[in-house]
């Protein structure tokens, strides 16, 4: 069975740093681009980043590029999502999903707030 | 970037009939070199993540039901729900996987008349 379990969400102020993490398991983790997307509370789902198997090739949205970092420890089966100068805009459920968003975690809420 | 547009943005419908949701991107997803459009339906209930119906625009994901199904034609696309069931309310969104930025339609909520 294929697990994405993200961990890392809390409270933060603005300015503020948070490091997400998404522990696969089930799936041939090495072998997957990973996907980081988020959800504001009532809005619609905004796509956040995007790494390749190695790391080589990744992509941000404009909105995160400069503040956010995705990596990847293939030997730990785990994606990250490293957010700096967080905003209150960054308020949302970030979600990992595969690289056919056919899997997807349940989600780790980050408040940024005062 | 790809813009998707949604239409409507919520709708009831009759537990039995039809539901029709449309889907717009502002350039063409279909790449040429494969000939498939790369646009993918979701749906989200109450406190859970998405879930994948479609993708390739028209190809259900496995252990979805029959009564999804979706179509292209140019840069406009449908998902249809043949006969609703009460487990489909929800809210669906389309995406594009063409280019990055990944981007979604801002969702369209389908509740029971």
């Amino acid at each position: 069975e294929v697990q994405l379990v993200e961990s890392g969400g809390g409270l933060v102020q603005p300015g503020g740093s948070l490091r997400l993490s998404c522990a696969a398991s089930g799936i041939s983790f090495r072998s997957y681009w990973m996907h980081w997307v988020r959800q504001a509370p009532g809005k619609g789902l905004v796509w956040v980043s995007r790494i390749n198997s190695d790391g080589s090739s990744i992509s941000y949205a404009d909105s995160v590029k400069g503040r956010f970092t995705i990596s990847r420890d293939n030997a730990k089966n785990t994606l990250y999502l490293q957010m700096n100068s967080l905003r209150a805009e960054d308020t949302a459920v970030y979600y990992c999903a595969d690289m056919g968003f056919a899997y997807w975690g349940q989600g780790t809420l980050v408040t940024v707030s005062s | 970037d790809i813009v998707m547009t949604q239409s409507p943005d919520s709708l009831a419908v009759s537990l039995g009939e039809r539901a029709t949701i449309s889907c717009k991107s502002s350039q063409s997803v279909l790449y040429s070199s494969n000939n498939k459009n790369y646009l993918s339906w979701y749906q989200q209930k109450p406190g859970q993540p998405p879930k994948l119906l479609i993708y390739w625009a028209s190809t259900r994901e496995s252990g979805v039901p029959d009564r999804f199904s979706g179509s292209a034609s140019g840069t406009d696309f449908t998902l249809t729900i043949s006969s609703l069931q009460p487990e489909d309310v929800a809210v669906y969104y389309c995406q594009q996987y063409y280019s990055t930025p990944i981007t979604f339609g801002q969702g369209t909520r389908l509740e029971i008349k």
